[in-house]
């Protein structure tokens, strides 16, 4: 069956820096991927999504890699602010699914 | 536009009761999706209708689930009758295009259910 894993659970950073949140599938093959941010009490919110046959998608300080050889996508904040902090969720998705990772907790420390 | 809005908020319910959540998808949105959320399991797709037809219900637990969508702007997920294990938030979404066709997904707040 399908299994998604985000690289941890929760990942601490000093601000400025840039943050790396890492989502690996196995047992499927995605047309594409997306990632969501979810805060506290709130529903999931979309941010940005890549297709297979992208190797990189930008948006403001936002970054995204999809590899499907390594069937991994890395999901990159850089100049990270506190206002960052939350949980981001990917998404490997194609014509019959729509699974979620179990989320990585990002707090930014001031 | 208000976005996907589901009620109640929270719900509160004893163990053998019948609970009944609610969704209003986005004007226009074909696609409507149920998900359940925990810490240990994290999001977990329960239904998927487009056209307000199911087309997917292979996540849907037990017969104890139940969901419909009598037209395009309303949705409700049952459950009948409630346990413990069931406690967990449950989110709607919707979206505008069917499942597959790259079209992000508009969640509602969740309805946050305990059942004691």
């Amino acid at each position: 069956s399908q299994k998604i894993e985000q690289n941890s659970e929760a990942l601490n950073i000093q601000e400025g820096k840039t943050a790396t949140l890492t989502c690996n599938y196995t047992n499927y093959s995605p047309a594409y991927l997306q990632w969501y941010r979810q805060d506290p009490g709130r529903g999931p919110v979309f941010l940005l999504l890549i297709r297979e046959n992208e190797k990189e998608k930008r948006k403001e300080r936002l970054k995204v890699t999809f590899d499907t050889t390594l069937k991994q996508s890395l999901f990159h904040i850089t100049a990270s602010q506190p206002a960052d902090s939350a949980t981001y969720l990917c998404a490997p998705s194609g014509a019959n699914n729509l699974f979620f990772g179990t989320g990585t907790r990002l707090t930014v420390i001031p | 536009d208000a976005g996907v809005i589901q009620s109640p908020r929270h719900e509160v319910t004893e163990m053998g009761q019948e609970v009944t959540l609610r969704c209003k998808p986005i004007s226009g949105h074909n696609s409507l999706f149920w998900y359940r959320q925990t810490m240990m399991r994290g999001l977990e797709l329960l239904i998927y209708f487009n056209n307000n037809v199911p087309i997917d219900d292979s996540g849907m637990p037990e017969d104890r689930f139940s969901a419909k969508m009598p037209n395009a702007s309303f949705s409700t997920l049952k459950i009948q009758p409630s346990e413990p294990r069931d406690s967990a938030v449950y989110f709607c979404a919707s979206s505008s295009g069917p499942w597959g066709t790259n079209e992000k997904l508009f969640f509602g707040s969740g309805t946050q259910l305990s059942v004691l």
